[in-house]
């Protein structure tokens, strides 16, 4: 199973864009790129996944380059509802048993 | 429309006393998991079912059990609660084996 390192923390201000960097470099073929963001007393929620180049949802862009042993999330003009730890995992999500890894998270503080 | 109930989402139970927590969903996936978050770190698989096949992971202690009676309902068993067994649990599930998994609220647990 592919190890992810994140920054322990980010701070930000309202407006901003945030990027928030992942490593991953024993990143298997059949693995996925998956991030998910935490609240305080909920259950992760997830944001988004890519396999490789870019991808983009309502929520977030997710780049990833060509090697694949990094993606970086990016979240547009944040605001404070998103101060949260988000979590970077790897994983295969071809069929096959797949087994979702937390590592650390990235807690991310929004200021006004 | 909640798709994965939790409850109760705050228990307390003694020392040694057994405590089993429930879930329920709504989204008829298949596979259905139970995860431990301790505070300030991040959620640790502790078993998983697909459909009816229970899937253990090699650290999760024997102290923890769980019951699948039916596609929407997982039952987590914890036969002799230590202090050290106080956090936040969290179900989640997914349709298959996918990257994407739905989480619960969580319940969070205390042991005095």
């Amino acid at each position: 199973l592919a190890k992810t390192t994140q920054p322990i923390s980010m701070d930000s201000y309202e407006g901003q864009e945030v990027n928030i960097t992942c490593s991953h470099n024993n990143i298997a073929t059949n693995d996925y790129i998956t991030w998910y963001q935490q609240f305080p007393s909920q259950g992760p929620r997830f944001i988004i996944q890519g396999y490789k180049t870019k991808v983009t949802n309502e929520v977030a862009s997710l780049f990833i380059p060509a090697d694949r042993k990094s993606s970086t999330l990016s979240l547009p003009r944040v605001s404070l509802s998103d101060t949260a730890v988000y979590y970077c995992l790897v994983g295969d999500d071809s069929g096959g048993y797949n087994k979702l890894i937390f590592g650390a998270g990235t807690r991310l503080a929004v200021h006004p | 429309d909640a798709m994965v109930i939790q409850n109760p989402r705050y228990q307390v139970t003694q020392f040694g006393k057994p405590v089993t927590l429930s879930c329920s969903q709504t989204l008829n996936h298949n596979v259905m998991y139970w995860y431990q978050q301790k505070s300030s770190q991040a959620p640790k698989l502790l078993f998983h079912y697909y459909d009816k096949d229970f899937n253990n992971e090699a650290d999760t202690p024997d102290n923890f059990q769980s019951r699948r009676p039916n596609t929407s309902f997982c039952f987590l068993d914890i036969r002799s609660p230590g202090l050290g067994d106080a956090a936040m649990y969290l179900c989640a599930t997914s349709r298959g084996q996918e990257n994407e998994q739905y989480f619960g609220p969580g319940t969070r647990l205390t042991v005095t």
